[in-house]
């Protein structure tokens, strides 16, 4: 059963507009959301992560936005680039693992046309 | 240079053969991860440690066996029971366990079983 369901699986934007990324999840113990970014061949890298307490944290050209009620979050990429083309997870941190458990998302591949 | 080595970077293995994976951190991360990573599955755990000589399942250990002798040291081998091994494999450290020790991941191999 996937914890955290992420969409799309894939997506198109061309430069300069704006990428949208979804999550969802059930298990209300989770209660922290990082966002991870994997280029071809490498592993993931942190991104950007928020509480529940926050409904919206901003780096950047990235943003999350945090509905606790809906228990869902996404991740919105401002003025898309070439440069952002990869593959985003979505995870969620359960706080009810004594030994720092990750959920992670399926995963959607960004593709930005220049 | 600190950070999280995997080798090799690519492997090939012939049906029926154990093969081990290694991942080292200069981090000095107490806590260390091992993922599968699929297309369209995200990233699914095998096994994880918390601290020197113990480890634990993960949501697919069936077919996988790690040590944790070493701090900086989590090796993974994939025995012949494992049913379809080839998949690109990560291993992540982190801090600790709380929500907020990131968890920093490797640049993976890739196991192809011929």
């Amino acid at each position: 059963q996937q914890q955290v369901k992420q969409s799309p699986q894939s997506l198109i934007v061309q430069k300069g507009g704006i990428s949208i990324i979804n999550c969802a999840y059930e298990n209300t113990a989770f209660d922290y959301f990082p966002w991870y970014q994997q280029f071809p061949g490498k592993g993931p890298a942190l991104l950007i992560a928020i509480r529940p307490d926050v409904s919206e944290k901003k780096e950047g050209r990235f943003t999350i936005s945090f509905n606790k009620s809906a228990k869902q979050f996404s991740l919105h990429i401002m003025d898309s680039q070439p440069g952002d083309s990869a593959t985003y997870f979505c995870a969620a941190f359960d706080r009810g693992s004594t030994l720092g458990r990750l959920y992670f998302g399926r995963g959607t591949q960004l593709t930005v046309w220049p | 240079d600190g950070g999280i080595t995997q080798s090799p970077k690519y492997l090939f293995r012939k049906e029926g053969q154990n093969v081990t994976l290694s991942c080292e951190q200069n981090l000095n991360h107490d806590a260390m991860y091992w993922y599968r990573q699929d297309p369209g599955q995200g990233l699914r755990l095998i096994y994880y440690s918390q601290i020197v000589n113990d480890f634990q399942k993960g949501d697919i250990a069936e077919g996988y066996s790690v040590s944790r002798e070493k701090k900086e040291s989590f090796p993974l081998t994939v025995t012949s029971a494992q049913k379809n091994p080839t998949a690109f494999y990560l291993c992540a450290s982190s801090p600790g366990v709380s929500s907020t020790d990131t968890q920093y991941f490797g640049p993976g191999t890739r196991l192809t079983v011929l």
